[in-house]
């Protein structure tokens, strides 16, 4: 079955620095890669995805980047601020008849922006 | 326009018991997901609704059920409740399918005791 590994439970970085988190994926299959934000009390955020046919994604100050031969996933938040403290999720899913498989979740990273 | 709300928020009860959790998706969202989020296994896919059809489930057992009404609202059943049980259940919309940006509700956090 598809499974989504994380390399890091924590990440700290100081405010102002990039933080990568990084991210693998065991279904080759797997065609759309979602990354999810999740704050304290609140449900997950998605912040941007990249689908297989792409190898990198650009938005307001976060980037993915999709590596399909090794199966890597992974996301840059450039400028870090104090409210990009969350645990961030890869998540996995591919297409099959109606596409209306479930995402796959990754155990999460929990960043944390030192001041 | 209004977020993805879920009823109630907490919620405790006991083992042996029935639990029902509610879930209103985004106006014109048809697709509504179900997800359990655990610290030990995270969050995991319990099932999506479409158009008041189940069209996947995930792994779990038949004690979990749920079934979407003809205004896209969403109901969960857990039956039987079991210690494990106790976790944050998160409801998602979206306008099709998972592919297309699902919207998070805050969830319900249930404790079974």
């Amino acid at each position: 079955g598809e499974s989504v590994g994380l390399h890091l439970p924590t990440l700290s970085v100081q405010e102002g620095d990039s933080a990568v988190i990084k991210c693998t994926y065991s279904d080759s299959a797997s065609n759309y890669f979602p990354w999810y934000k999740q704050e304290l009390g609140k449900g997950p955020q998605l912040i941007i995805d990249i689908r297989s046919n792409m190898d990198k994604r650009q938005g307001q100050r976060v980037t993915v980047l999709l590596n399909k031969t090794v199966k890597h996933l992974s996301l840059q938040i450039a400028a870090t601020q104090p409210g990009d403290s969350a645990v961030y999720f890869c998540a996995e899913n591919w297409a099959r008849g109606g596409g209306a498989d479930g995402l796959t979740f990754g155990k999460g990273t929990h960043l944390i922006i030192q001041p | 326009k209004a977020g993805v709300t879920q009823t109630p928020r907490y919620l405790i009860k006991t083992r042996g018991q029935q639990v029902t959790l509610s879930c209103s998706p985004i106006s014109g969202h048809r697709s509504v997901s179900w997800y359990q989020q655990t610290p030990g296994q995270g969050l995991q896919f319990l099932f999506e609704y479409f158009s008041e059809t189940q069209r996947n489930k995930g792994n779990f057992p038949g004690r979990f059920s749920g079934r979407q009404f003809s205004n896209s609202r969403s109901e969960m059943n857990v039956s039987t409740l079991e210690l494990g049980d106790s976790a944050l259940y998160l409801c998602a919309s979206s306008y099709g399918t998972v592919q297309e940006t699902q919207y998070f509700g805050p969830g319900t956090r249930l404790l079974v005791l």
